[in-house]
């Protein structure tokens, strides 16, 4: 069965800073990946997704990923944080041979900004 | 353009009480239909799935069931609330085009059981 671990439940960064969250995979082939961004009290938007291709993968706000099938890994990384970027960050999951019809998401990483 | 509904927003029900939760889509035809639970802490759960009306897949026993009455309309419902029905219920849809699929989310409905 395909699992999703992110270690960090909590990250503080400052204000401009970098910033990596983390996210490891189990399956047994390259699945679909995602990272999915929630505010407070709403839904979840897609920040972006690797089906295939270039291991490097650019999403909107600033985001980017790189998938490294070596580690398992697809970690999210902005260089440069702004404090709207304060959210809850998950990655996702799903079996290539089903398309995505289910998704295995991570218990997700809150992130705070500090001026 | 695409957009998902979600209501209510909020709801605060007694325990034992029934449950109706409604999720609809604009926009797009034979979308495939999802209902997630999130619990503090705990990242999402996949409770149901449809990929056509009236076709409802269940992924974890419960208390809830699903029903789809029309292409683009998902329901969630009880017939007696426990309070470990608390939390977060997202909807989402997808479209079986090709591979590249990506699942979008509603707003979302807090519920609270008392």
């Amino acid at each position: 069965a395909q699992s999703v671990t992110q270690p960090d439940i909590h990250i503080t960064v400052s204000e401009g800073a970098s910033l990596e969250l983390r996210c490891n995979y189990s399956y047994g082939a390259t699945p679909y990946l995602f990272w999915y961004v929630q505010s407070p009290g709403q839904g979840l938007q897609l920040l972006l997704k690797y089906f295939s291709g270039d291991t490097l993968v650019q999403g909107i706000k600033g985001f980017e990923a790189e998938f490294k099938r070596s580690q398992s890994s697809f970690n999210l990384r902005k260089p440069s944080v702004h404090w709207s970027d304060a959210a809850e960050y998950f990655c996702a999951v799903g079996p290539p041979d089903f398309g995505n019809e289910k998704l295995t998401f991570g218990t997700g990483t809150r992130l705070t900004i500090i001026p | 353009s695409q957009t998902i509904h979600q209501w209510p927003a909020t709801l605060v029900q007694p325990v034992g009480s029934p449950l109706s939760l409604e999720c609809t889509v604009e926009g797009t035809s034979n979308p495939n239909l999802y209902w997630y639970r999130q619990a503090a802490g705990r990242g999402l759960q996949l409770l149901f799935y449809s990929v056509g009306i009236g076709q409802i897949s269940s992924e974890v026993p419960q208390n809830l069931s699903a029903s789809r009455p029309q292409d683009r309309q998902f329901i969630l419902s009880s017939k007696k609330l426990l309070l470990s029905d608390s939390g977060f219920y997202l909807c989402a849809w997808s479209l079986l085009a090709g591979v590249q699929e990506t699942q979008y989310f509603g707003p979302g409905t807090r519920l609270l059981v008392l």
